[in-house]
């Protein structure tokens, strides 16, 4: 069975620090790996993702994910964090074929001044 | 390219009464998936539709159903409605060539 997780529920750092949002993930065969935002009232957005190649995924907004096949985890990070960073932040897992999609309960990210 | 569009925003209704949501897909793409939000179990998977069959389906009771049409466009039904339906509910649609989803701002339904 496919499944992700999100094992921090929350996530505090001051702007300009780096910061880490964590998730792993449990997946029968090649994994397909997704980051989403999602502001407050608002749909989900898409941020990155991993199909194959290269470990280390830019995406949008600065963000960066590292795919670790051995750890089967898919951090998301930001070198430097901004107050309007400041959301819930879903990882996701899909087969090859994308018809479903398994989230993780999401982490939320406070970015403090 | 116009977004993902669902209707209504907000809904209010109460225990017993039924619901249809609307969302209309980003044009050109035919796989529509449903999701249910609520704070303690974050994002729920409910069913998928690809040009009007339901291909995959969630753990969720014969209350929930949907459906998909020649036009791509989907509805969700709840009937019975429960207080714990009280969500918000989030359509995708998918771009088949890249994997993302595209989702629309979701319809918050409050059962009372």
């Amino acid at each position: 069975a496919q499944s992700v997780a999100q094992p921090e529920d929350q996530v505090n750092v001051a702007e300009g620090n780096p910061l880490t949002v964590k998730c792993t993930y449990s997946v029968s065969g090649n994994p397909y790996l997704f980051w989403y935002v999602q502001y407050p009232n608002r749909g989900l957005q898409f941020l990155l993702k991993y199909i194959t190649g290269d470990n280390l995924v830019k995406g949008s907004y600065g963000f960066e994910a590292e795919f670790n096949k051995s750890q089967t985890s898919f951090h998301l990070k930001k070198p430097s964090a901004l107050v309007s960073d400041s959301a819930l932040y879903f990882c996701a897992v899909s087969r090859y074929n994308f018809n479903k999609f398994y989230f993780g309960s999401g982490t939320k990210l406070n970015v403090k001044p | 390219k116009a977004g993902v569009t669902q209707t209504p925003r907000y809904l209010i209704k109460t225990r017993g009464q039924q619901v249809t949501l609307s969302c209309s897909p980003i044009s050109g793409h035919r796989s529509v998936s449903w999701y249910q939000q609520t704070p303690g179990q974050g994002l729920q998977f409910l069913f998928e539709y690809f040009s009007e069959t339901q291909r995959n389906k969630g753990n969720f009771p014969g209350r929930f159903s949907g459906r998909q049409f020649s036009n791509s466009r989907s509805e969700m039904n709840v009937s019975t409605l429960e207080l714990g339906d009280s969500a918000l509910y989030l359509c995708a649609s998918l771009s088949g060539g890249t994997g993302e989803l595209f989702f629309g701002e979701g319809s918050r339904l409050t059962v009372l």
